[in-house]
């Protein structure tokens, strides 16, 4: 069974600080990882998708991939209340040829103003 | 990048009725999911759909679902015979091709009682 991982939280961080969620993976084959964030009773919305190695910067948000270390990560700046959400990570299985993406259980943050 | 409309928005069903999720992709996306999510949990994929047919499914696909393109535009989710464990977040989901983003539909909410 392809794990993905993710501390459940919730995780508080201040107003204007930088909040850092983390995300492992089992799957030494993945090649392309996603953050979703989700509000309450809301579908995902797609915040990153990283493939390569290193960082990827949109805005406040950054988006870390190390796939030696099978960890993808998401920094964001400047943290406001409207980022209180969970944060999904989903990584690219490949089965046979097919893809689907794979949750983990997504981490809840808080934002205290 | 617009969003996949889903229909209906929230359902309400007595357990043993048949029910039918509905998904209104871009005409130019080539990969179609649906997932789901039990209220508190975290989002299970079901099944794949490439190329007009399915490409994968999980052990929760079972026989009472199915899934089809009628008409080459929508995308359904039928479900013959639903139990009360059904209840939970339906979402449709749509790619491009490989190695590409996902996006979600706004999904549809199921209650069965």
């Amino acid at each position: 069974q392809k794990e993905v991982e993710q501390n459940s939280g919730p995780l508080s961080v201040p107003e204007g600080a930088i909040a850092s969620l983390n995300c492992t993976y089992s799957d030494r084959g993945s090649q392309s990882f996603f953050w979703y964030r989700q509000y309450s009773g809301k579908s995902p919305e797609l915040i990153m998708f990283i493939y390569s190695n290193g960082d990827k910067e949109d805005g406040r948000f950054t988006a870390q991939l190390n796939k030696a270390s099978q960890y993808v990560s998401l920094l964001i700046r400047d943290s406001q209340p409207s980022d209180s959400a969970t944060y999904l990570c989903a990584v690219i299985e490949t089965n046979f040829g097919n893809e689907k993406l794979t949750f983990g259980t997504g981490t809840r943050l808080t934002i205290i103003p | 990048e617009p969003e996949v409309t889903q229909t209906p928005s929230h359902q309400v069903t007595q357990m043993g009725q048949e029910v039918i999720l509905r998904c209104v992709p871009i005409s130019n996306h080539l990969y179609f999911y649906w997932y789901r999510q039990i209220l508190g949990q975290k989002v299970e994929f079901l099944v794949s759909f490439y190329n007009n047919e399915i490409s994968e499914k999980s052990e929760i696909f079972d026989d009472q679902f199915s899934v089809e393109r009628p008409d080459g535009s929508n995308f359904t989710l039928k479900i013959r015979s639903t139990k009360l464990e059904d209840s939970a977040m339906y979402f449709c989901a749509r790619r491009t091709g490989r190695n590409t983003e996902a996006f979600f539909g706004q999904g549809t909410r199921l209650t069965v009682v």
